[in-house]
């Protein structure tokens, strides 16, 4: 079956400084993949997405490229802030009727001043 | 839109009693997801409807829970009895059910079983 599987947690970084979650999936096919992200007390919202083979999907900073010979697709950002600090989720699902998403268990990430 | 939206946020109940929790999707999506999260298991994907059609019901832990979608605009998760171990955050989703969307999700209900 599919599955997403993340690094163990937590992190924890000090502002500025750079940030690689990896993220490897194993699915039939091509899934479109994404970054969700959870903010305390909140619900998930999506971060970033990629559809195809070596899309780069970016929003805030963040960065994540579908690589599909690595089944990977790890999410960076170069320079992170307290405002980061959050729960960071790998997904994927398939196109076409009835598609799920498949999440990873999630990464807790926590930026110190 | 108002997004997904859930009730109650938070619930605190009894164990043995019966807890219904709601979710309103976004109008237009056809496809609704109720996961469940906690520290031990993280994110668990309950059940889904496509078209208020149950589509995958395989995550639902045992026969206390139960959940219907009587409309596109409407669906309820059931647990009849609850017992402490049904403490979770409860997540409703939706989406359009065409290649590449995103799933929307609400904020979460809290229940805690005593």
């Amino acid at each position: 079956g599919n599955s997403v599987t993340q690094m163990e947690g937590p992190v924890t970084l000090s502002e500025e400084a750079f940030l690689t979650i990896n993220c490897t999936y194993t699915a039939t096919g091509y899934p479109s993949l994404f970054w969700y992200v959870q903010y305390p007390g909140e619900g998930l919202q999506l971060l970033l997405k990629a559809t195809k083979a070596d899309d780069k999907g970016s929003n805030k900073g963040f960065e994540a490229t579908y690589r599909k010979e690595t089944t990977s697709f790890h999410l960076e950002k170069g320079s992170v802030q307290v405002s980061d600090s959050a729960v960071y989720f790998c997904a994927l699902s398939y196109t076409g009727a009835n598609s799920k998403l498949t999440f990873g268990k999630g990464i807790t990430l926590s930026v110190r001043p | 839109d108002a997004g997904v939206i859930q009730s109650p946020r938070h619930e605190v109940t009894e164990m043995g009693q019966e807890v219904t929790l709601r979710c309103k999707p976004i109008s237009g999506h056809n496809s609704l997801f109720w996961y469940r999260q906690t520290m031990m298991r993280g994110l668990e994907l309950l059940i889904y409807f496509n078209n208020n059609v149950p589509i995958d019901d395989s995550g639902m832990p045992e026969d206390r829970f139960s959940a219907k979608m009587p409309n596109a605009s409407f669906s309820t998760l059931k647990i009849q009895p609850s017992e402490p171990r049904d403490s979770a955050v409860y997540f409703c989703a939706s989406c359009l059910d065409r290649p590449n969307t995103e799933a929307f999700f609400g904020q979460g209900t809290r229940l805690t079983v005593v």
